[in-house]
């Protein structure tokens, strides 16, 4: 969806640097994700924010960090980047149900890591 | 910790036929969605299911949720080449938090 967009789009880098993705959504969501993507292995959760004031870790949170600087932004961090890193990460977004089922997800365009 | 299997992985059909996709869960899930990834995207939503046994269509596609709320079933009838992609199946565990786990996929090649 173009409500949520993630940058940059594609991005090569080397052993140790730091990164950051970026992601922004105008869909007026409290809730926002980080996955990353690995083929056979679907998408696996990073982080999860249910709003500015409240971070959790997910399944793989190690190596990465986030920053939720509003409720519009959510950016993801790797401190010091390894070659097992490279992958597709994706953004999502989500809205609280009236009913406490999970709403769907919304999931931006990602973006291509690749460590050196 | 807590897993949704899906398979199969690959599934290559013939432009025309049937088939279908299965995922299950090691726990109770709360319900369970389902997200179709076309080459090159974005996962995009389909459907949500929320009660034991409950079925649910859209056109040709026909998804289904166990009766133990561990397992679930995407049945595409008639295969088209707009049907190309990767289908992922994604179940919320209250007990884990309210956030969606995701099966591994299974990624579907069409035969014309």
């Amino acid at each position: 969806d173009a409500d949520v967009t993630q940058t940059p789009r594609n991005r090569i880098t080397k052993t140790g640097k730091r990164i950051m993705l970026e992601c922004s959504q105008t869909k007026g969501h409290d809730r926002m994700y980080w996955y990353r993507q690995d083929p056979g292995l679907g998408l696996r959760l990073i982080y999860y924010s249910f709003d500015v004031k409240d971070i959790n870790k997910g399944e793989i949170s190690d190596g990465y960090s986030v920053s939720r600087q509003a409720q519009a932004k959510f950016s993801l961090s790797l401190e010091s980047a390894i070659p097992n890193q490279t992958a597709l990460y994706f953004c999502a977004t989500s809205d609280r149900t009236s009913l406490g089922h999970k709403a769907e997800q919304f999931f931006g365009p990602g973006t291509r890591l690749t460590v050196l | 910790g807590q897993q949704v299997m899906q398979i199969p992985q690959y599934q290559h059909v013939q432009e025309g036929e049937d088939f279908t996709t299965y995922c299950n869960s090691s726990t109770t899930l709360s319900n369970i969605q389902w997200y179709k990834q076309r080459p090159g995207g974005h996962p995009v939503f389909l459907i949500q299911l929320v009660k034991s046994g409950e079925v649910k269509k859209q056109k040709r596609l026909t998804f289904q949720f166990g009766e133990a709320k561990k397992n679930s079933s995407l049945h595409i009838t008639a295969t088209q080449t707009t049907d190309v992609g990767t289908y992922f199946c994604a179940g919320e565990i209250k007990a884990a938090g309210n956030k969606l786990t995701f099966g591994g996929g299974t990624r579907v090649l069409v035969k014309p």
